[in-house]
């Protein structure tokens, strides 16, 4: 069984700051990796997808990396700002005809001014 | 192109009750799949549908079902509604072998 673990569970920096968000699975049978940003009670945004035969993706000033065969990604935010404050999550899909999706719990995110 | 859209907003359910979720698809995806996320946690897979036919499920009971209709939306019905159901129901679509799914804004239902 599949299992995605985070973290840490909650990071709080100043503004400006780099930081590294941290996702790991215990199953390395992955078809891909997402990385996904949730606003307090609202739905999911899709930030970046890493097919399990790429090493990372970079959009803006969000990079992510995949390790398949240690089971990890790290998600990096270059100068953040108190904009970037949300729940990020990662999920990984396991190849499956169906495209389950298994997330971890999520690293709340709190960039102040 | 229209995003995924669900409806109601949010919800308020007697413990016993049945409620019914409804989820239309991003244009051009023939996929929808149903998650639940309980407060703090991550979303949890309940089923996929595709070509109206559930396509896939998770861990949870029968009281759990749904419905895909030929213009690929879709229904979340939960029967003898129980306090834990309480979460934010998230639908998610995509085109079957693409595996990016794309996430409506969710159903807040709470249970009392």
């Amino acid at each position: 069984k599949q299992e995605v673990t985070q973290i840490p569970a909650a990071l709080s920096v100043p503004e400006g700051e780099n930081l590294v968000l941290n996702c790991s699975f215990t199953d390395s049978a992955i078809y891909n990796l997402q990385w996904f940003r949730q606003d307090p009670g609202k739905g999911l945004t899709s930030l970046l997808l890493i097919q399990s035969s790429q090493r990372e993706q970079t959009s803006g000033r969000l990079n992510a990396s995949l390790d398949k065969s240690s089971g990890r990604s790290t998600l990096y935010i270059a100068a953040s700002q108190p904009g970037d404050s949300a729940t990020y999550l990662c999920a990984v899909n396991g190849g499956t005809s169906y495209g389950k999706l298994t997330f971890g719990q999520g690293t709340i995110l709190t960039v102040h001014p | 192109e229209t995003g995924v859209t669900q409806s109601p907003t949010h919800l308020i359910k007697t413990r016993g009750q049945q409620v019914t979720l409804r989820c239309s698809s991003q244009s051009g995806h023939n996929t929808v799949s149903w998650y639940q996320q309980a407060l703090g946690q991550g979303p949890q897979f309940i089923f996929q549908y595709y070509r109206e036919e559930e396509n896939g499920r998770g861990n949870f009971p029968p009281r759990f079902s749904g419905l895909q209709f030929p213009n690929y939306s879709s229904e979340l019905n939960v029967n003898a509604l129980e306090l834990d159901d309480s979460a934010l129901y998230l639908c998610a679509s995509n085109t079957m072998g693409k595996y990016e799914q794309y996430f409506g804004p969710g159903t807040r239902l709470t249970v009392t």
